[in-house]
């Protein structure tokens, strides 16, 4: 079954413990991108890579690292999390053209106290 | 830069009632136009996108949008709405001017009385 795969889906921890949220791919699809969700907010864009070892920055992409070093794979990496990055994350894949809609995670929830 | 408003932050319609959910845009270029539903606890799905052609696109569950460029809009519709259609729904823009940037709208939430 074609699907992005997030992990964890929920985690709760506290302000300064890197943390790392993987994402995986099994559709061979070059792009790749992760946002956050926040209540009236909608969905903002953090990072996102157009194929392997390239990456951008979204709209938001302070206090976040990505790396993309195999296609499949796309994980967020929060250095040192705090309180304001408390929000549910969603990754997303889709085969590159630009005018392909994108395929999402079922997303992961992060509470950081 | 590229934006996306939905003016429209909660709408309630009866069941069976005709639904049309707001988006209006900016961006520079032609844009690529997408909507996606989220059910609750539940990543987006893609209801229909529009990139050329035909401004009226027909999309899964029996929604339609229809591009307007002088009016920089996208409005969903649907005829009869289903309790089954409340959710979440984003409008969002894209294209190859910055390709790769996906700009989505703060979304709307429709409720569905029976």
């Amino acid at each position: 079954e074609a699907q992005v795969t997030q992990n964890p889906r929920y985690l709760i921890t506290v302000t300064g413990k890197k943390l790392t949220v993987t994402c995986s791919q099994n559709m061979n699809h070059e792009y790749m991108s992760w946002y956050r969700q926040d209540p009236g907010l909608g969905l903002r864009q953090i990072y996102y890579s157009m194929n392997v070892e390239v990456t951008d920055k979204g709209d938001v992409p302070e206090g976040y690292k990505v790396s993309r070093k195999e296609k499949r794979n796309f994980p967020l990496i929060l250095e040192s999390p705090s309180p304001n990055q408390t929000s549910l994350y969603f990754c997303a894949s889709s085969p590159g053209q630009i005018n392909q809609p994108q395929h999402f995670g079922d997303g992961t929830r992060l509470s950081i106290l | 830069a590229q934006s996306v408003t939905q003016p429209d932050i909660h709408i309630t319609v009866s069941e069976g009632a005709s639904l049309e959910l707001r988006c209006n845009y900016s961006y520079g270029a032609t844009p690529y136009l997408f909507w996606y539903v989220q059910s609750p606890g539940q990543g987006l799905q893609l209801l229909l996108k529009y990139f050329s052609g035909d401004t009226l696109v027909q999309g899964i569950k029996g929604f339609e949008a229809e591009f307007k460029r002088s009016q920089s809009s996208f409005n969903l519709r649907k005829p009869s709405v289903h309790w089954s259609d409340a959710a979440e729904y984003f409008c969002a823009v894209g294209g190859e001017t910055n390709a790769g940037k996906s700009t989505f709208g703060d979304g709307t939430t429709l409720t569905v009385k029976p």
